[in-house]
Parts: structure tokens; C-alpha cells; sequence
């Protein structure tokens, strides 16, 4: 069974860096691209970006390219968001999603407040 | 950035009906639309991959279809575990775009 688990999300100060993390089982984690997708709360989906399998090409939506960070370990079948310069529009639910979005994880919840 | 204008962005429906969904892409993008179904609380669910193709699970009440450049989620005889937020996308071109999302809600 595929699974996607994500974790690293809280509170984080405006300014402050946060890293999450997705963990991964049930698959052959380096042989997908993977991507996130994050929700503010309340508003629709918006893709942040996704890595391939030996982490040679990654590809981010333009107005977080230089905020966010996208890696991947494959030897801990682990996918990274690398967030910094954290604004309040950052509050969101951020999702880790297998190539072609036919799985995804539960969420984590990352609120950017003082 | 290829722009995904959905409509409507609400309906309001009874159960029985029959409900279609419009993305319409600003540029070609040809089959590389999904559809996503999400309830409160939960993550996205694929619906229909490439445009057409019903994802594993799915009803056969759900139906993808392209006309050009636009694109429809047909639900039939609507039940009520249908009730929900739906979502397209595009991933022909980065970065991928999402449509800004359809609610459904009971009459």
C-alpha cells in the first residue's frame, strides 16, 4: 500500500525557516518524480514544485522559486520542502504527491504568525 | 503561466442530478488535465487522469471529457458521498496550474 506521510509542520515566526518532510512506503520511492501542493486555508490548491528520481531536475512554480527548496533522500524514501523567508501568506496545508497525483499524504499544517 | 479558468465556482444540487464541471485552459494542454475530488478535512483524490481516464476505485458516475481547450468532470445520477470540492489540473506545461475550484452543496 502506498503511503505518504508528512510531518514538520507548527507554528513558525514570520522570517523563520522550516523544513517538513514526507516519508514514504509501499512503492519504489526512486523511481517516481515527486512533487508538493499546498491549500491556504479556505482557498484552492496551488502546485509548489516537483523533483525527479535522482534529484538532477527540479521545477517550482515561479513565485516561490526562491523561497522553497525541494529534495529528496532515496536512501530514507524521503521527500523535503525547504521553506524560508516565511510570510503569513505561507499559512497553508502542505501536501506531498506521487508523480501523475494519484496518491497523496494527509497534510501537515505549517501557520505563519508572531 | 497557463491559466485554468473553472466554472462554476459553486452549485447548488439535489441528488439525481446530473452535474458537469467546465476547466477551460488558456493555451493547449492537451490530455494532461486531472480531475480531484476533496471532502472537509481530507486530501485531494484523483477522479480522472488525462482527461478521460476514470483513476482505480472511481464510479462509473464520474466521466472526464475534452471539447479544445476546454475540459468537463461529468457526475451522473449525483449521490450524496459526492458532496464535495472539486479541483482540475493542469501538468502539460510548468508550472502546473490549478483550476480555483468547484463546491458542491445540497439544495
Amino acid at each position: 500500500e502506498v503511503k505518504l506521510v508528512e510531518s514538520g509542520g507548527g507554528l513558525v515566526q514570520p522570517g523563520r525557516s522550516l523544513k517538513l518532510s514526507c516519508a514514504a512506503s509501499g512503492f519504489s520511492f526512486n523511481d517516481y518524480w515527486m512533487g508538493w501542493v499546498r491549500q491556504a486555508p479556505g482557498k484552492g490548491l496551488e502546485w509548489i514544485g516537483e523533483i525527479n528520481q535522482d534529484s538532477s531536475t527540479i521545477n517550482y512554480t515561479p513565485s516561490l522559486k526562491d523561497k522553497f527548496t525541494i529534495s529528496r533522500d532515496n536512501a530514507q524514501n524521503t521527500l523535503y520542502l525547504q521553506m524560508s523567508k516565511l510570510g503569513s501568506e505561507d499559512t497553508a496545508i502542505y501536501y506531498c504527491a506521487m508523480e501523475g497525483f494519484a496518491y497523496w499524504g494527509q497534510g501537515t499544517l505549517v501557520t505563519v504568525s508572531s | 503561466d497557463i491559466q485554468m479558468t473553472q466554472s462554476p465556482s459553486s452549485m447548488s444540487v439535489s441528488l439525481g442530478d446530473t452535474v458537469t464541471i467546465t476547466c477551460r485552459a488558456s493555451q493547449d494542454v492537451g490530455i494532461y488535465v486531472n480531475w480531484f475530488q476533496q471532502k472537509p478535512g481530507k486530501s485531494p483524490r484523483r477522479m480522472i487522469y488525462r482527461a478521460t481516464n476514470l483513476a482505480d476505485g472511481v464510479p462509473s458516475r464520474f466521466s472526464g471529457s475534452r471539447s479544445g481547450s476546454d475540459y468537463s468532470l461529468t457526475i451522473s445520477s449525483l449521490e450524496s458521498e459526492d458532496v464535495a470540492d472539486y479541483h482540475c489540473l493542469q501538468y502539460d506545461e510548468y508550472p502546473y496550474t490549478f483550476g480555483a475550484g468547484t463546491k458542491l452543496e445540497l439544495k
